[in-house]
């Protein structure tokens, strides 16, 4: 599986926007983009994914580069249940379907 | 929006014990998955079924077993319990393979003494 590399932590201000990067330097055309988060104490949480477009949910938008060698989560605007640490995991097409989450990226939100 | 079921939410067993853990997909799933989450560690992989079937493995230890049944539900056991087996277990399902989102349940604190 692609190594992704994140920021070990990140703090925000509540209602401001959070721009959480990824690097994924080594991605092969046929790899997703996937971000999960994990709450305290709780399972981890599906965010969003993508391929090659910039992609928006309720969640989040993600944005991918266009080399596809980085990609950007962006949470619009932050509140404190979005304090968590947040895994970017890169998923082949085809592959195995398992998650590899790396160490994340604890996101500390001030209020 | 129905949920991942886990049971039971907490375990206490004494090494060389068993314990099994249940996990009921969310309906229409017909994937699962379990993960281990030790104490400050992040999530690993044990083990996967599609359709009864088991689809892939991680690093499972040949002391658990599991299975998914015909209602989709899937069962982890797990025998000569030792203290490092002390963690939080995370089932997860999902609508089919490839890259659906996996909904994770609650999960299920095994703590061995």
């Amino acid at each position: 599986d692609a190594k992704t590399t994140q920021p070990n932590s990140m703090e925000s201000n509540e209602e401001e926007p959070v721009h959480l990067p990824c690097n994924h330097s080594t991605i092969s055309g046929t790899d997703y983009i996937h971000w999960y988060r994990q709450l305290p104490s709780q399972g981890p949480e599906y965010v969003i994914h993508g391929l090659t477009s910039n992609v928006n949910n309720r969640m989040a938008s993600l944005a991918i580069a266009e080399d596809r060698k980085s990609s950007t989560l962006i949470l619009h605007r932050a509140t404190l249940r979005d304090a968590a640490v947040y895994y970017c995991i890169l998923k082949g097409k085809g592959g195995s379907e398992k998650l590899v989450f790396g160490k994340g990226m604890k996101l500390t939100v001030n209020p | 929006a129905a949920g991942v079921i886990q049971s039971p939410r907490h375990l206490i067993k004494e090494k060389r014990e068993t314990a099994t853990l249940k996990c009921y997909p969310i309906p229409r799933h017909d994937t699962v998955y379990w993960y281990q989450q030790g104490p400050g560690q992040d999530p690993q992989f044990l083990i996967s079924f599609y359709e009864k079937m088991q689809s892939d493995k991680g690093s499972i230890p040949d002391r658990f077993s599991a299975q998914q049944f015909s209602d989709y539900h899937s069962e982890l056991n797990m025998s000569s319990l030792e203290l490092g087996d002390s963690a939080l277990y995370f089932c997860a399902s999902s609508l089919d393979r490839g890259q659906y989102e996996q909904y994770f349940g609650p999960g299920t604190r095994l703590t061995v003494t």
